[in-house]
């Protein structure tokens, strides 16, 4: 059983770059697509983007926030990891990793959630 | 980008009622609608894909319908685990919206 664990610091300064890292266990990364979603409080559910990896490796970002965010895979520790540039209050929210069942984005696997909170 | 409205944003129903939850599109979406159940503290789950079908291992109970614009959610008999939070999401065009859920109490 696929399950997936966000990993990251829960405080960044504004200004600075927020990192986070996804953790796969039970299956392989390769062959799927890999989503970052999220949720501001008291707001709707935000796609980010998603990164895929096989022999190549694939990106589609969100274009409200392409100019900020970079994706990456790390195959050998079956981990994906996003970064944001440039954060904000605005980007406060719990970050969510998951899988796209088959490129369509269906997500069928989920992480718990990580919450990041951009103070100073 | 497409917007997804859900309602209501919240609903409290007794165990065992019939509870149905709506979500519309800005446009038309075909059947490009999956549903996610949300819990407290968990991860979400996927329930429904492509407007109606079922994801594997969820409960008979939950069922999809709808195609270009509108669409629901139905849970046949509310069940205690089914207290959570609801999402509709549309996957025709990038980027995939979401709607801004639904809460599910019991009452």
């Amino acid at each position: 059983q696929v399950q997936l664990q966000e990993s990251g610091p829960g405080l960044v300064k504004p200004s600075e770059t927020l990192s986070l890292t996804c953790t796969v266990s039970g299956g392989s990364i390769s062959g799927y697509f890999w989503s970052w979603m999220r949720q501001p409080a008291g707001k709707g559910l935000e796609w980010i983007g998603r990164i895929y990896t096989n022999e190549i490796t694939n990106y589609n970002y969100n274009p409200s926030l392409k100019s900020r965010v970079t994706m990456s895979v790390d195959t050998p520790k079956n981990q994906f990891s996003m970064k944001l540039s440039s954060v904000t209050a605005a980007d406060t929210a719990i970050y969510y990793c998951a899988r796209d069942r088959d490129g369509n984005n269906v997500m069928d696997v989920w992480g718990q959630g990580t919450t990041v909170t951009v103070s100073s | 980008d497409i917007q997804m409205t859900q309602s209501p944003s919240s609903l409290s129903a007794s165990l065992g009622d019939r509870v149905t939850i709506t979500c519309r599109a800005s446009q038309s979406i075909s059947s490009y609608l999956n549903w996610y159940q949300r819990k407290p503290g968990k991860a979400p789950n996927l329930l429904i894909y492509v407007a109606s079908s079922l994801q594997s291992g969820v409960p008979s109970r939950f069922s999809g319908s709808g195609s270009g614009t509108d669409f629901t959610l139905t849970i046949s008999s509310l069940q205690p685990e089914d207290i959570a939070t609801y999402y509709c999401q549309q996957t025709y065009s990038t980027p995939p919206t979401f709607g801004g859920g639904t809460k599910v109490e019991i009452k």
